[in-house]
C-alpha cells in the first residue's frame, strides 16, 4: 500500500521558518519526482515545488522562490520543504505528492502573529 | 506561463443527470492534462490521467477527453457523492498550474 505522511506543519509567526516532512512508502521513492501543492482556505490547488528524483534539479513556484526549498533523502525516502521568511499569504494545507496519482493527507500550516 | 480556465464555476444537477466539466488551456499541452476530485478536508483524488485514461478504482461514470487546448470531464448518472470541487492540472511545463475548479452541487 502507498503512503505518504507529511508532518511539521503548524502556527508559525510572519518572517519565521517552518519544515515540513513526508515520509513515503509503497513504491521506489528514488524512481520518481516528487512535488508539494498546496490548498489555502477556501481557494484551489496551487503548486509549490518539485524535484526531480535523483534530488538534482528543482522547481518552484515564481512566489516562493528564494524562501522554500525543497529537498529529499531517497535513502530515507523522505520528502521536504524548507520555508523560511513565511508570509500569510503562505498559509494553507500543503499536501506532499507523486504527480499525479499519489497524494498524502496535508498538513495545515497557518502563518499569522 | 499556461492558463488553465475551468467552465462553468459551479453546476447544480439533479441526481441521474450527465455533465460534462470544460477546461481549456492557453497553450497546447498535448495531452498532459490530468483530473481531480476534491472534497472538503479529503486530499486531491485522481479521476483521470493524460487527458482520457482512466485511473484503476475510479467509478467507470467518469470519463475524458480532449488534447491541446480544449478538454473535457464527463460525469454519467450522477450520484449525491459525485458532490465535490474538480479541477484540472498541466504537467506540459512549468510551472505546473491548476485550473481554478468546478464545484458540483445537487439539487
Amino acid at each position: 500500500e502507498v503512503q505518504l505522511v507529511e508532518s511539521g506543519g503548524g502556527l508559525v509567526q510572519p518572517g519565521r521558518s517552518l519544515k515540513l516532512s513526508c515520509v513515503v512508502s509503497g513504491f521506489t521513492f528514488s524512481s520518481y519526482y516528487m512535488a508539494w501543492v498546496r490548498q489555502a482556505p477556501t481557494k484551489g490547488l496551487e503548486w509549490v515545488a518539485s524535484i526531480n528524483n535523483s534530488g538534482g534539479t528543482t522547481y518552484y513556484r515564481d512566489s516562493v522562490k528564494g524562501r522554500f526549498t525543497i529537498s529529499r533523502d531517497n535513502a530515507e525516502s523522505t520528502l521536504y520543504l524548507q520555508m523560511d521568511s513565511l508570509r500569510s499569504e503562505d498559509t494553507a494545507t500543503y499536501y506532499c505528492t507523486r504527480l499525479v496519482d499519489y497524494w498524502g493527507q496535508g498538513v495545515m500550516v497557518t502563518v499569522s502573529s | 506561463d499556461i492558463v488553465l480556465t475551468q467552465s462553468p464555476a459551479t453546476l447544480s444537477v439533479t441526481p441521474g443527470e450527465t455533465v460534462s466539466l470544460s477546461c481549456r488551456a492557453s497553450h497546447s499541452i498535448g495531452i498532459n492534462l490530468h483530473w481531480y476530485q476534491l472534497k472538503p478536508n479529503e486530499s486531491p483524488r485522481l479521476l483521470i490521467k493524460y487527458a482520457f485514461q482512466s485511473v484503476s478504482g475510479m467509478s467507470s461514470r467518469f470519463s475524458a477527453s480532449g488534447s491541446g487546448t480544449e478538454f473535457s470531464l464527463n460525469i454519467n448518472n450522477v450520484e449525491f457523492d459525485d458532490v465535490s470541487s474538480y479541477f484540472c492540472q498541466q504537467t506540459q511545463s512549468w510551472p505546473l498550474t491548476f485550473g481554478s475548479g468546478t464545484k458540483l452541487e445537487i439539487k
